[in-house]
C-alpha cells in the first residue's frame, strides 16, 4: 500500500520562504515528484528527486531523504502566483503511475 | 519538450451520450500514459494505466466497459466516457510518461453531463 502525508493547509506573505514537508509510504521506491497545481488546471512537473539530497531549481528546491520516507518543498522570495497545491508523489514500482494525496493547498498573501 | 495536449478542453452533452477524449504526447512517444479524474476539492485519482498496443490496466471500482481506453500509437492515448451520466462529470486529466520516471500531464477536460 501507499501513503503520504502533508499539511492540508498553509499560508504565507510574499517574498517569505516556506517549506511544505511530505512523509510517505510505499512498497518499492523509485523517486518522489513534487507538482503544483493551480485551481481548475492540471499539475504542473516541479522536481524529481531520486537520491538523498537537495535539488536546487530557481526559487524551488527539493529535499530527500529515503530512510526516513520524507521530503519537503522549500519555495523561497514568495509570489502571489505561487498560490496553490503542491502535491507530493512517491513513484513505488518504476513505470507505474504516481498516486497522489490531497496535497497542499498554499495561500500567498500581500 | 514534453508537452501534452488534450482534446476537447470542455465538453458538455446529454446524458446517454458518449464522449471520446484525446490525449496525444506532442514531442515525444509515450507508451504508457495514465488518466486521472478529479471531483472539486478532491485529489487525482487513478483510473487506468494505458499502454501502447495492449489493453488498459483498470483501477478498483471503474468500470472498463463505461471507459473505454484505447492506446493505439505511441503519442495518442483516447478515453471514451459511453453512455455518460450527470454523476460522471468530472475534470479528466491524462498523464504520459517521458523522460525517465516524469509524468507530464495534459491540461485536462471538463466534463459536464446534463
Amino acid at each position: 500500500g501507499q501513503n503520504i502525508d502533508q499539511p492540508t493547509e498553509m499560508t504565507a506573505t510574499e517574498g517569505a520562504i516556506v517549506q511544505i514537508n511530505c512523509t510517505y509510504q510505499t512498497s518499492g521506491f523509485n523517486g518522489l515528484f513534487w507538482y503544483q497545481q493551480h485551481a481548475g488546471e492540471a499539475p504542473t512537473f516541479l522536481s524529481y528527486n531520486v537520491l538523498d539530497g537537495l535539488e536546487e531549481k530557481g526559487r524551488f528546491s527539493s529535499f530527500l531523504s529515503r530512510s526516513k520516507g520524507y521530503s519537503y518543498l522549500l519555495l523561497k522570495e514568495l509570489q502571489m502566483k505561487d498560490s496553490a497545491s503542491y502535491l507530493c508523489a512517491p513513484l513505488g514500482e518504476a513505470g507505474t503511475a504516481l498516486i497522489f494525496g490531497k496535497g497542499t493547498t498554499l495561500s500567498v498573501s500581500s | 519538450g514534453a508537452v501534452v495536449s488534450q482534446h476537447p478542453s470542455w465538453v458538455i452533452c446529454k446524458s446517454g451520450t458518449s464522449v471520446k477524449i484525446e490525449c496525444r504526447s506532442l514531442d515525444f512517444q509515450a507508451t504508457t500514459m495514465f488518466w486521472y479524474r478529479q471531483f472539486p476539492k478532491q485529489s487525482l485519482m487513478l483510473m487506468a494505466t494505458s499502454n501502447e498496443g495492449s489493453k488498459a490496466t483498470y483501477e478498483q471500482g471503474v468500470e472498463k466497459d463505461k471507459f473505454l481506453i484505447n492506446h493505439a500509437s505511441l503519442t495518442l492515448s483516447t478515453l471514451t466516457v459511453t453512455s455518460a451520466h450527470p454523476e460522471d462529470s468530472s475534470f479528466y486529466i491524462c498523464s504520459a510518461m517521458g523522460f525517465g520516471e516524469t509524468q507530464y500531464f495534459g491540461p485536462g477536460t471538463r466534463l459536464l453531463v446534463l
